[in-house]
């Protein structure tokens, strides 16, 4: 069965630089929403759409922004690079209407140097 | 603070025997509770659910459990395989007014089953 697909899988940057990190959502699915992890930690949420729509907001630094297309694939872009944004950032997916589970990718793993 | 907590963060149990996590959450509001297992390197991967109507869900060897009233939630594995060596997140939910179901997580609890 397909999965969710996030690129890429492994990014390094520098400080105050910009990323783009991208999640392919399981078909049919029409919410995305992304997390991170940070080194022995639990994973944060960020921030989700619904429908193309951003539907909830976390613990998002201002610096970072996402969006959904008309595909359903999402973007989490993220600028002026700091060291503390080293982490995993998953993306997951799910369908809306009840309850529903969400299915996480295997993530992208960020260092910042 | 923490929503959603998992107070041991390692268990160590023999293959064949029972492993049960545990975990607590504060917020009433969560209505609808996840396990999640994880290995290095990956995504977490959903294992089993429960709605806060019921107080037993049941999937082969992974069975959850729901105290409403005491706030807490168990995964109970029988029996145990080296291959369920893992993090075993716990995760609770709530519906938001934007429709929006964010997962709040614990710590995780790391599993070990020996030989």
């Amino acid at each position: 069965a397909a999965g969710v697909i996030q690129s890429p899988r492994h990014l390094i940057k520098e400080k105050r630089e910009t990323a783009t990190l991208k999640c392919y959502p399981i078909p049919r699915h029409d919410t995305v929403y992304w997390y991170q992890q940070g080194p022995g930690q639990d994973p944060q949420f960020l921030i989700s759409f619904y429908e193309k729509m951003q539907s909830d907001k976390g613990s998002i630094p201002d610096r970072f922004s996402a969006q959904q297309f008309s595909d359903y694939h999402s973007e989490l872009n993220m600028s002026s690079l700091e060291l503390g944004d080293s982490a995993l950032y998953f993306c997951a997916s799910s369908s809306s209407g009840s309850h529903n589970e969400q299915f996480f990718g295997p993530g992208t793993r960020l260092t910042v140097l | 603070d923490q929503q959603v907590k998992q107070n041991s963060p390692s268990l160590s149990v023999q293959e064949g025997r029972i492993s049960i996590l545990n975990c607590d959450y504060t917020n009433s509001m969560f209505d609808y509770f996840l396990w999640y297992k994880k290995y290095p390197a990956e995504g977490p991967t959903f294992l089993i659910s429960i709605s806060s109507i019921k107080d037993k869900n049941e999937d082969g060897r992974f069975t959850v459990f729901l105290n409403k009233s005491a706030k807490h939630l168990s995964l109970h594995i029988v029996p145990s395989q080296p291959g369920d060596s893992a993090v075993y997140f716990c995760a609770a939910s709530a519906r938001t007014q934007g429709g929006s179901e964010k997962l709040v997580f614990g710590k995780g609890t790391k599993l070990t089953v020996n030989p």
